[in-house]
């Protein structure tokens, strides 16, 4: 089955960068995108991004263009997520998730809390 | 943008009782691109509803999505005590591409 385990807790302080990790296992890497979702306190989700796991090519949330960029490593099976000049209001959890027809997300990683915070 | 705006936003009912949310879009939404998720306290989102109605792999029948357009519907039939979470509709289309709901939290008395 598909599994997808994202990279542990992170404290940041503002201005700083974070790289958040998701390793897929269960399918072929290169077949489907990976997307980054985040979800801060309070807040409903949100579409940062995907990256496709085979040619790499990525489209990302007019909102976070210019301070996310996702990356995928085929020969680890796993996709990063780096969100630079971090700011309060991007604490948050952050997921990886995907699937096979692109329109909903039948597969989520645990997520990863990125906390901001002086 | 899609806007999708759910209702109630707090559900409170008792094992047994059906449950109605609500997810209402700012512009029409393909039938094919709108789901529903269900998310338990400290968890990820669990794809429950896929195309508007098709349940996913391993969801009960007590689930059911409906609706067209601007107007969907998820039903939970006989509420579990497992059901209790918060209920989230997701749309496919427009800029950003994927939007979700504020989410409809259901709570079993």
């Amino acid at each position: 089955q598909v599994q997808l385990v994202q990279s542990g807790a992170e404290v940041k302080k503002p201005g700083a960068s974070v790289k958040v990790s998701c390793k897929a296992s269960g399918y072929t890497f290169t077949s489907f995108a990976i997307h980054w979702v985040r979800q801060a306190p309070g807040q409903r989700l949100e579409w940062m991004g995907w990256v496709n796991g085979g040619n790499g090519n990525t489209k990302y949330s007019q909102k976070f263009q210019g301070r996310v960029t996702l990356t995928r490593d085929t020969s680890a099976g796993t996709a990063y997520m780096e969100l630079s000049s971090l700011r309060s209001e991007d604490t948050a959890v952050y997921y990886c998730a995907t699937g096979a027809y692109g329109y909903y997300f039948d597969d989520w990683g645990q997520g990863s809390l990125v906390t901001v915070s002086s | 943008e899609i806007v999708l705006t759910q209702s109630p936003g707090t559900l409170s009912l008792s094992p047994g009782e059906r449950a109605t949310l609500s997810c209402r879009a700012s512009q029409s939404v393909s039938s094919s691109h709108l789901a529903w998720y269900q998310q338990k306290p400290g968890q990820a989102p669990r794809l429950l509803i896929y195309g508007a109605s098709n349940r996913a792999t391993g969801i009960p029948d007590r689930f059911t999505g409906r609706g067209s357009g601007t107007d969907f519907s998820l039903t939970i039939s006989r509420l579990e005590p497992e059901d209790c979470a918060v209920y989230y509709c997701q749309q496919y289309g427009g800029s950003p591409l994927w939007t979700f709901g504020q989410g409809t939290k259901v709570e079993i008395k």
